[in-house]
């Protein structure tokens, strides 16, 4: 099974919002509203952040929200803040009853 | 809150069998569904299985032939065995839970991770 695709890097200044996209296949993003995104900084675990597209987890901001249209999903950050500097990583649940992630995506406030 | 800690030896030969332990404290196994993820080093995660704690599981296919996935309820652990490895499998491993009960809202909680190197 072959990664999404997100873009290498994405940037944004102080209290911008951005957005990080995640394009699959119909074996995967396209057909499941189960993509789900990860925050991960150095040397640390992945952050669970938002499940089935579009739902955060309690605790986490309400500056990120998902959204998925076709085979793409997207992560938007609003109000950009120096902590959001991280590597963000989408997953899918696929038609094969597996998992994939996306590429990655290294987000810079500058 | 659940807590998962993940244990192994740190340096595997290559073409000897990885094995890595996952302590899940603060909540039962039962029930859940648990991953494995691995990442190597400045690289991008990599599904590596699930299974449930009634014993089922399923693994990517790029490593299905390798790969061996078990629970021990009794214990609270999860444990993953990795055949002929090689440098390529150098990566830091992750245990992660599930969202609630099923299988489909992605990895809730992780472990911190453990770094495993395959070398002679």
């Amino acid at each position: 099974q072959s990664a999404l695709t997100q873009p290498a890097s994405v940037s944004g200044s102080p209290g911008q919002s951005i957005t990080i996209s995640c394009t699959g296949t119909s074996s995967d993003v396209g057909t499941y509203n189960y993509v789900s995104w990860y925050q991960q900084h150095p040397g640390k675990a992945p952050k669970f952040m938002i499940f089935e597209v579009s739902n955060r987890p309690s605790g986490v901001s309400n500056r990120f929200s998902g959204s998925k249209s076709g085979n793409t999903a997207s992560l938007t950050i609003s109000g950009l803040q120096a902590e959001d500097e991280a590597d963000y990583y989408c997953n899918s649940y696929t038609t094969r009853n597996t998992r994939v992630f996306g590429t990655g995506t290294k987000v810079t406030v500058l | 809150q659940v807590q998962l800690q993940e244990s192994g030896p740190g340096l595997v030969k290559p073409s000897e069998t990885l094995s890595l332990s996952c302590t899940v404290s603060g909540d039962s196994i039962s029930t859940y569904y648990w991953n494995w993820i691995r990442q190597p080093a400045g690289k991008g995660l990599e599904w590596i299985g699930r299974l449930h704690s009634d014993g089922t599981s399923i693994s990517n296919p790029s490593l299905t032939s390798r790969v061996t996935m078990s629970v021990d309820t009794s214990k609270n652990q999860l444990s993953l065995r990795l055949i002929s490895v090689t440098a390529a499998d150098t990566a830091v491993y992750y245990c992660a839970r599930g969202v609630g009960y099923t299988k489909f809202g992605g990895f809730a909680s992780w472990g911190q991770g453990t770094m495993v190197t395959v070398s002679s």
